[in-house]
């Protein structure tokens, strides 16, 4: 069991928005603004997506933003197109020198 | 650009060691600014983030796994390493090496598969 919990699809339309959600606790999500997303595309190299809840790395479109609220962060990813379609993941600090992730989430392009 | 290439054998058998290194090119290992780390993937799991090592060799390791775990650095090389002991089948999985800038994982290597079996 991941220490983030995300849920395990989603999907959109090309052209839609859809939002990824990433539930932890007090001790990660909910303490610190450390939290960052990643995009993967099987057997490639994750990619850092946004880090510190909002921001965006150089070249990462400004489709892809982050927010959070309380214990949840949230990926959104607006005009969604076809090479969207990876597996998400969560990250976060959680104290002590000590990262979490989150299980994944496979988002679908239809 | 920075990339980064995990190696090491493919498959370990059960209570022995997993070792492997992660080369660094296109960027100094001893930058202060970085330190290096390793998160690996089980199979149909999420991330599990294992450790991180600085360039002077100081180190924070997951405390599931602080027991079995080694990392080490080779400044030489451009290259950072993990041993992790007495593995079992829950140990099979994908392993990424990425560097950790501030709070976040910025690069990462496309990983490398380690199966335990006998």
């Amino acid at each position: 069991q991941s220490a983030l919990t995300q849920p395990p699809s989603a999907s959109g339309s090309p052209g839609q928005s859809v939002t990824i959600s990433c539930t932890g606790t007090s001790s990660d999500i909910g303490g610190y603004n450390y939290v960052s997303w990643y995009q993967h595309h099987p057997g490639k190299a994750p990619k850092l997506m946004v880090y510190e809840v909002s921001k965006r790395p150089s070249g990462v479109p400004a489709r892809f933003s982050g927010s959070k609220s309380v214990y949840t962060a949230s990926l959104t990813v607006s005009g969604l197109q076809a090479e969207d379609e990876a597996d998400y993941y969560c990250g976060s600090y959680a104290g002590n020198n000590i990262w979490v992730f989150g299980g994944g989430t496979k988002l679908t392009v239809l | 650009q920075l990339q980064l290439q995990e190696s090491g054998p493919g498959l370990v058998k059960p209570s022995e060691p997993l070792s492997l290194t992660c080369t660094v090119s296109g960027g100094s290992i001893s930058s202060s600014s970085y330190y290096w780390g390793w998160i690996r993937q089980p199979p149909g799991k999420g991330l599990e983030w294992i450790g991180n090592i600085y360039y002077s060799g100081s180190t924070y390791y997951n405390p599931s796994l602080k027991s079995r775990l080694t990392m080490s650095v080779d400044t030489s090389k451009n290259q950072f390493s993990l041993k992790l002991s007495s593995v079992t089948a829950a140990d099979t999985a994908v392993y990424h090496c990425a560097r950790r800038g501030g709070v976040t994982f910025d690069y990462w290597g496309q990983g490398t598969l380690v199966t335990v079996s006998s």
